[in-house]
């Protein structure tokens, strides 16, 4: 069964280091997002992607987050200057349509010290 | 914003009894998710709810949505030991296909 792939798993930086986590969506979805999710707490929107451009974002997805699909397999999120509150599970998600089930992926957890 | 409440927080249960957690939107919803996700796992979609009072079933679980269209509930019957993890209840609105999460209700079986 297609899959949502992330790497790496487990990302440890220093802050103001600049990150970035990559997600490959099952390869005939159209429709990409990124979600956070501090230890403990619920799942936080972050960013959905479109058409090669974001067509919503958080409040929490500020300037120093990024969102890229460099080429035809990968989705990628950065963050510019890492913060102490960065620090976090970051999930992937992709579906053929945007009202339809989210598939995600396993999630890179991010650490920053 | 749009917020999505969901209550309790945490459910101890014995195994083979019930469970229901309750989800509130502050806003009309065009449709609800709801998601499971294991200790240690990512979320892992259950349902999708998109019509005003649907109730959809899956073995022992029990989805409904209000009249309303701003709250949904989850039912678990004889619960069992594999039930373990969070449930999530996930909305969007009719402005777009951001998913906002509730806060998730943790259940624990005891066997």
């Amino acid at each position: 069964e297609p899959e949502v792939t992330q790497t790496p798993s487990h990302q440890v930086t220093q802050m103001g280091q600049e990150v970035i986590l990559r997600c490959v969506p099952i390869s005939n979805h159209l429709y990409f997002y990124w979600y956070r999710q501090i230890l403990g707490q619920k799942v936080e929107f972050l960013v959905s992607f479109y058409n090669n451009e974001i067509s919503e974002k958080s409040e929490i997805f500020d300037d120093q987050f990024s969102v890229e699909r460099p080429d035809g397999s990968n989705f990628t999120l950065k963050i510019r200057s890492t913060k102490l509150e960065d620090s976090a599970m970051y999930f992937c998600a992709s579906t053929g349509h945007p009202y339809n089930e989210q598939f995600f992926g396993p999630g890179t957890r991010l650490t920053v010290l | 914003g749009q917020q999505v409440m969901q209550i309790p927080q945490y459910q101890h249960v014995q195994e083979g009894e019930d469970f229901t957690t309750y989800c509130n939107s502050s806003t009309t919803l065009s449709n609800i998710q709801w998601y499971k996700q294991r200790p240690g796992g990512h979320p892992v979609f259950l349902i999708q709810l998109v019509k005003s009072g649907e109730v959809k079933k899956q073995k022992r679980l029990t989805f409904q949505f209000g009249e309303a269209k701003k709250n949904s509930s989850l039912h678990i019957t004889a619960t069992q030991t594999t039930d373990v993890g969070t449930y999530f209840c996930a909305g969007t609105n009719n402005a777009g296909n951001m998913l906002t999460f509730g806060g998730g209700t943790r259940l624990m079986v005891k066997p």
